[in-house]
């Protein structure tokens, strides 16, 4: 069982178009981490967010955590080819228990066709 | 301090060989964590460091993995008798304490042949 599941897998949209990604749990986090992957390179962090209902805007980036410290969504506006790769998030304190690390979704594989 | 740096960037052996991977992380970081990633998947825990003391290990590290880090400087990934389930990408992230950021290197790509 994934403790986190982000949704969809894999989505392909026009440049200039809208689009939400998701990540979800049944546990709570302290905080969530988003990164952005390329093929053959390492994550690299995006943002984090700590405090359930938290907005954070990073350009056409915009990140909220959900109020219960259970979710998280990351919308991009008028989407760039350069935003193609792989989006992942990330939590810190599963409460759960468990390994003591980063626990990361499967990812999202996001195309911007232009 | 560029960040995470991690050696080598690929890696090619033959099965039943032994590899070696580097990690060293951001200078003043405490912990130090070692991920493996396959094909389409997200990341998934191996084992974390609070400066020297290997502190936890995830039931994917079996026997044939074994992770140090010495000085509670940088760290090393030996993988003994690799096999071609090894074959996959070996992250290395560093952060300055718990539940603080956590940022990765470029990782060492795997493949065993």
């Amino acid at each position: 069982t994934q403790l986190l599941e982000q949704s969809p897998q894999f989505l392909s949209i026009q440049e200039g178009e809208n689009l939400t990604v998701y990540c979800n749990s049944s546990s709570v986090f302290s905080s969530l981490q988003w990164y952005r992957q390329e093929p053959g390179e390492g994550p690299v962090l995006l943002v984090t967010v700590v405090t359930g209902g938290e907005v954070k805007k990073l350009k056409r980036l915009t990140f909220q955590f959900g109020d219960a410290r259970k979710d998280s969504s990351l919308h991009i506006t008028a989407a760039q080819p350069g935003d193609t790769g792989l989006y992942l998030c990330a939590g810190w304190g599963y409460s759960g228990g468990g390994a003591d690390g980063l626990t990361f979704g499967k990812g999202t594989h996001l195309i911007i066709q232009p | 301090d560029t960040g995470v740096s991690q050696d080598p960037r690929h890696k090619i052996t033959k099965r039943g060989q032994n590899v070696t991977f580097r990690c060293d992380p951001i200078s003043e970081h405490n912990r130090l964590y070692w991920y493996r990633q396959t094909l389409g998947q997200g990341p998934e825990f191996l084992t974390y460091f609070q400066n020297e003391a290997q502190l936890e290990k995830s039931r994917l590290l079996s026997d044939r993995f074994s992770a140090e880090r010495p000085k509670g400087s940088f760290s090393t990934l030996e993988i003994q008798r690799t096999e071609q389930g090894d074959s996959a990408m070996y992250l290395c992230a560093s952060s300055r304490t718990e539940n603080t950021e956590a940022f990765f290197g470029q990782g060492t790509r795997l493949t065993v042949v």
